[in-house]
């Protein structure tokens, strides 16, 4: 089954940029969703499978994809970015939600 | 859009269970539903979709013999069902709308229902 591998954690000071990873097999090829959920909360989108942001996600948040990473980054942090992330495919054959294993995002 | 949950659940190991989740502010019937589990302190993990028009489903191995899912267009409510619960069932349920946006991706979450088994 296909896997998605995210690092469990990644740290950084306010105002600079985070950059959480996303690995999979030739996932270069695949629609990459992007959640975040703070503390206690739902989940919420934040970049959607076509690259796109949500109303009132600020463009400091962006993406890129290629080969076998996909990358959510995350430029001027501030503490209220503080959040778990989770990335997200489609599994076109098996017609399964993939969901990566999360990174816990603390901001210094 | 909105996916509206019911109220959090504290049950005994063995009882039977249902969650719901009502969607409003558009058609029901035209967007799968899916099932997330969050257990405490972890991930998310994906229990399956509904297509609530015909009810089609598609469940997770891994759930697949312990959960039931349902939708009643009537009044565009998801349901999550369990028969006989275990005390490893002790989690926040999610359910979520998926579209297509390259591929199937959650554009709505529900406010999540916690259940605790003891």
């Amino acid at each position: 089954s296909y896997v998605l591998t995210q690092p469990p954690s990644v740290s950084v000071a306010p105002g600079q940029t985070a950059t959480l990873s996303c690995g999979g097999s030739n996932i270069g090829r695949k629609s990459v969703h992007w959640y975040q959920q703070k503390a206690g909360q739902a989940p919420v989108v934040v970049v959607n499978g076509e690259n796109d942001r949500p109303p009132g996600i600020p463009d400091r948040f962006f993406v890129s994809n290629s080969g076998n990473t996909a990358t959510l980054t995350i430029s001027r942090v501030d503490a209220g970015d503080e959040a778990d992330y989770f990335c997200q495919v489609w599994d076109t054959t098996r017609h399964h939600v993939i969901f990566g294993g999360g990174t816990k995002l603390t901001v210094l | 859009v909105q996916l509206v949950q019911s109220g959090a659940e504290v049950k005994k190991f063995g009882e039977s269970l249902r969650i719901s989740c009502k969607a409003s502010g558009y058609s029901f019937t035209n967007y799968w539903i899916a099932w997330v589990r969050q257990m405490p302190g972890k991930g998310l993990e994906w229990m399956g979709i509904i297509w609530p028009s015909d009810s089609d489903i598609r469940y997770n191995p891994s759930f697949q013999d312990h959960v039931i899912f349902s939708a009643d267009k009537s009044t565009s409510t998801a349901y999550l069902q369990w028969r006989s619960l275990r005390a490893s069932d002790s989690a926040v349920y999610y359910c979520a709308r998926l579209v297509v946006r390259g591929d199937l991706g959650v554009d709505v979450w529900g406010q999540g229902t916690t259940v605790t088994v003891s």
